[in-house]
Order: structure tokens, then sequence, then C-alpha cells
């Protein structure tokens, strides 16, 4: 079985800081990361994936996270964050031998005050 | 524009009485999936789909059916809907491949 503990539910941070949320994983086989993000009263989007390659990634709005398979760990990064990144973020895991099944974490609220 | 469209956005019914919940992708994916959302609880998939007529449980499958008799359309049912399936589910697509998820905007079930 797969499953992903976001370790921060609540982050509050001010503008222009940085920002770490984590995420660690656990699968007995390879998998597939995902970070997305929900803005107030909106469905998921896409941040960034890791399906393979570079352990770095990097996405939209200026997040990038790492993988680390030693660690089983995903977390995301922005080195200055912005009042409108304030919503709600979710780690999320696939394995790579059944990519419909996933499983979500249970979010982290990312709050930037001015 | 290529989308994910759930209907309805908002239904308030009565416990027992069957109801539907439709999806619909433009975009052709193969992957298609649903999940709840409770405070707290991140997002749990229901059922996902693969295919046309390939079906299998999510994490939370207990009160819920799915059908996939055309790849575009993935609708929830619920036969005798019960107060503890009042939630906001949403419906995702995906192409087989970029496994990037496609969410609908949401429905939110009252059950009295």
């Amino acid at each position: 079985a797969q499953s992903v503990t976001q370790l921060d539910s609540q982050v509050p941070v001010f503008e222009e800081a940085p920002v770490e949320l984590r995420c660690n994983y656990s699968s007995s086989v390879s998998v597939y990361l995902f970070w997305y993000v929900q803005y107030p009263n909106q469905g998921l989007q896409l941040l960034l994936k890791y399906l393979s390659g570079s352990t770095l990634v990097k996405g939209i709005n200026g997040f990038e996270a790492e993988f680390n398979k030693s660690q089983t760990s995903f977390h995301l990064r922005k080195p200055s964050v912005h009042i409108s990144d304030t919503a709600e973020y979710f780690c999320a895991v696939s394995k790579n031998t059944n990519a419909g099944k996933s499983t979500f974490g249970d979010g982290t609220t990312l709050t930037v005050k001015p | 524009e290529a989308q994910v469209t759930q209907n309805p956005r908002y239904l308030i019914t009565v416990t027992g009485k069957k109801l539907t919940v439709t999806c619909s992708q433009n975009m052709n994916h193969e992957y298609m999936s649903w999940y709840r959302q409770d405070p707290g609880l991140g997002l749990r998939q229901i059922y996902y789909s693969m295919n046309v007529e390939v079906t299998d449980k999510g994490d939370v499958p207990e009160g819920y059916k799915v059908s996939r008799k055309e790849k575009r359309n993935f609708p929830l049912i619920l036969e005798s809907p019960s107060p503890n399936q009042t939630s906001l589910y949403f419906c995702a697509s995906s192409l087989k491949g970029t496994h990037e998820q496609y969410f609908g905007p949401g429905t939110r079930l009252t059950v009295t």
C-alpha cells in the first residue's frame, strides 16, 4: 500500500519569505510524485510532478521540489512567497505500475501574511 | 477549451434517494477518477478508470458505483445516499503517460 504524510497542516509565513512544505511517502515500489494547489473555492491544479530523471523538479509560479529516494521525501519550496500563494497544497503519489490509483496527503494550508 | 465538467455543482438530497453526479472531459484522456474531499482528510480516491469498461476501487469505494461506457464520461452513482456521504466531490482525468490530473470544479453534496 502507498501512503503520503504532509508534516505540517498549517504554515504561516510573511510575504517575500522562503517557504518549505514537507511531504513524506511510503511505497514498496517506484512511484510518481505530485504537488497540487487548491485556491479557495476552486478545484486542484498541478504545480509540478516527478516521474523520473532529475530529482530537482521546477513547476509553475516559482515553486520547485526535490525527490529524495533515500529519505522518501518530496518537499516543496519557494524562495520568496507572495500573498497570492495563499492556498491549500496537496502532495500525491501513485505507483508507476498502477498510475490510475492515487493517494493524496491531508493537505497543508499556506497562509502568506503582509 | 480543454476541461473537466461536473454536474450538478451543488446538490441537497435526502437519505436513500438515488442520485448521479456526471463527469465529462473533452481531452480524450484514458484515466478518470472520483475523489471526495473532507476537512482535514485531504482527497480520498473513490474509484478510478484506466479506460472504457475498466474500473477499479480506490480507497473509499463503499456506497458508490461508477461506470465507464464512453471514454469522455465517468458518472458517480450513489444508490442509497447517507449523511456520511455529505462531502465535496471532484472528478479528474489524465492522459496515460503524463499522469497529470485535470480536476473538475467540484460538486458539493449534502445528504440530510
